[in-house]
């Protein structure tokens, strides 16, 4: 049974660029939450989706933006990097409201740097 | 606004030698308080779901107790594998599917 699967792992883009980070949700699941983790920290919400609209959004810039495709994958796009934006970026996975009760499953991340 | 904070940061322990971690907590409305284990390069690994004080859970080596204010992981008789960062994170009634944590206590076991 597949776990979150996230890709690339590891992405080194320059300030003002734009990226795009993606996420496959574990198998049965079709919530998909985004965190950021800079180093020495916990992970920060970013948004979450569900049934492909953003269902909550965390103190993010517009600069961050999301998608979900029907199939419940998700991409995460960041336009005008700066270099605070480089961090561990997360991707959760949940059944519907269920995360509370069986813990939100999350990808190995995408570790971003901007130089 | 939610918020979690971790005592201590870092944590070295002998092989055998229990302790325990802190969590306190500030909430409006506690939907569930959350453990998870993170090892270096990889995602949070879920631990516990907490609802209300009182309220206790086990798993192998480790027991999650929650008050009104904090919890603790207590961890019994640690093995070296017990070694990562322990993130502890709230999430609040109030229609919000976010989890707020905090930065976490990064506990070493010794052989």
């Amino acid at each position: 049974d597949a776990g979150v699967t996230q890709s690339p792992t590891h992405l080194i883009k320059t300030r003002g660029q734009q990226v795009t980070l993606r996420c496959s949700p574990k198998s049965g699941h079709d919530t998909v939450s985004w965190y950021q983790q800079a180093l020495g920290q916990g992970p920060q919400f970013i948004f979450q989706y569900y049934e492909e609209e953003e269902r909550q959004r965390g103190n993010f810039p517009d600069r961050f933006s999301g998608h979900q495709f029907p199939n419940y994958s998700s991409e995460l796009n960041v336009n005008a990097l700066l270099l605070g934006d480089s961090a561990l970026y997360l991707c959760a996975s949940s059944l519907g409201d269920r995360g509370t009760d069986y813990g939100y499953t999350f990808g190995s991340g995408t570790r971003l740097t901007v130089v | 606004e939610d918020q979690v904070t971790q005592s201590p940061e870092a944590l070295r322990l002998q092989e055998g030698e229990s302790s325990s971690l802190n969590c306190s907590y500030t909430v409006s409305g506690l939907r569930g308080l959350f453990w998870y284990r993170q090892d270096p390069g990889k995602g949070p690994e879920f631990l516990f779901t907490l609802y209300s004080a009182g309220e206790e859970k086990e798993k192998e080596r480790l027991k999650a107790t929650l008050t009104k204010k904090e919890s603790f992981l207590h961890i019994t008789a640690p093995k070296p594998e017990d070694s990562a960062t322990y993130l502890c994170a709230v999430q609040d009634h109030f229609g919000n599917e976010k989890l707020t944590f905090g930065t976490g206590t990064r506990l070493t076991i010794i052989p």
